[in-house]
C-alpha cells in the first residue's frame, strides 16, 4: 500500500464546477509534488512544494491552484477546467527536493473527467 | 531543453527470458537516475535507482547500468515473470539547488508471455 493517500480516487466535474483534489503523507517528507498523467504518457510535473513553499510551477494554467496547508497535506483546487484537462493526477512526496538520493513516493492518483 | 529518450516503447518477452530497456539523457549535470514501474490503475513505484558515481547496481533480478560518458542508462530484468508485466519509466534528475526535478522517459510497456 502506498504511503501517499489521494482523495478522491475518481472525480467527474463540469466545466463550471469548483472541486479540489487532496493528498496526504505522514512520512515526514518536506517536498510534495503534483503530476498530471495522460493515457500512455509519462507523468508531467505541474508543481513542487518544498518546506511548504511553492518552488516550481511548470507554467500551469491558473485554473489549477495548488495549496500546501502544512507539511503533510497538499491540495489542488480546480476551477473552470476544460475537457482536455481530463487525466490522472498524481501526488508524490520525497524526503527533500534537493537530496541526490531522493526517492519519489507516488500516490495511486485521482482520475479526473471533465465533461 | 532537458530530454530523456526511452526505447523500446513496447517489449514482449517469454517468461524466464531477460528484458532490457534503454534510456539516454541530454543534461550532463544529471546525477540521479531512477526507474519506476506502473501497474494498471496504480501510481508509479520506484524499483531501482542509481547515482552518477556508480556504474552498476543490482537488486535480485533487476539491475541498472549507467554510462555517464555516453549519457545512457539501462534496466535489465532477468528470469522474467508474469508479474513483471507493466509500464516502466526511466527518469533523470535535472536542475540546480532549489529547482531539482525528475524528467521522465516516454515509457516502455513490457509484456511477459507465459
Amino acid at each position: 500500500d502506498t504511503e501517499v493517500t489521494q482523495t478522491p480516487k475518481h472525480l467527474v466535474m463540469g466545466m463550471t464546477n469548483k472541486k479540489s483534489l487532496k493528498c496526504e503523507q505522514h512520512m515526514g517528507h518536506r517536498a510534495m509534488y503534483w503530476y498530471k498523467q495522460k493515457a500512455k504518457k509519462p507523468p508531467e510535473l505541474m508543481f513542487v512544494y518544498s518546506y511548504e513553499k511553492l518552488s516550481i510551477n511548470e507554467s500551469v494554467p491558473s485554473r489549477f491552484s495548488p495549496e500546501c496547508p502544512n507539511s503533510s497535506l497538499l491540495n489542488l483546487h480546480l476551477h473552470a477546467l476544460q475537457p482536455e484537462d481530463s487525466a490522472l493526477y498524481l501526488c508524490a512526496s520525497s524526503q527533500d527536493q534537493d537530496r541526490v538520493v531522493g526517492e519519489l513516493f507516488f500516490g495511486e492518483g485521482s482520475r479526473l473527467t471533465v465533461l | 531543453g532537458e530530454n530523456v529518450e526511452q526505447h523500446p516503447s513496447t517489449l514482449s518477452v517469454q517468461e524466464g527470458d531477460s528484458a532490457v530497456i534503454k534510456c539516454t539523457y541530454s543534461d550532463s549535470a544529471s546525477n540521479y537516475f531512477p526507474w519506476y514501474k506502473q501497474e494498471l490503475g496504480k501510481g508509479p513505484q520506484l524499483i531501482i535507482d542509481i547515482r552518477s558515481n556508480v556504474g552498476e547496481k543490482k537488486d535480485q533480478r533487476i539491475a541498472v547500468t549507467l554510462n555517464k560518458t555516453a549519457k545512457h542508462f539501462s534496466l535489465h530484468i532477468t528470469e522474467t515473470q508474469p508479474e513483471d508485466s507493466a509500464v516502466y519509466f526511466c527518469a533523470a534528475r535535472i536542475g540546480g539547488w532549489g529547482a531539482q526535478k525528475l524528467v521522465f522517459g516516454q515509457g516502455t510497456r513490457l509484456t511477459i508471455n507465459p
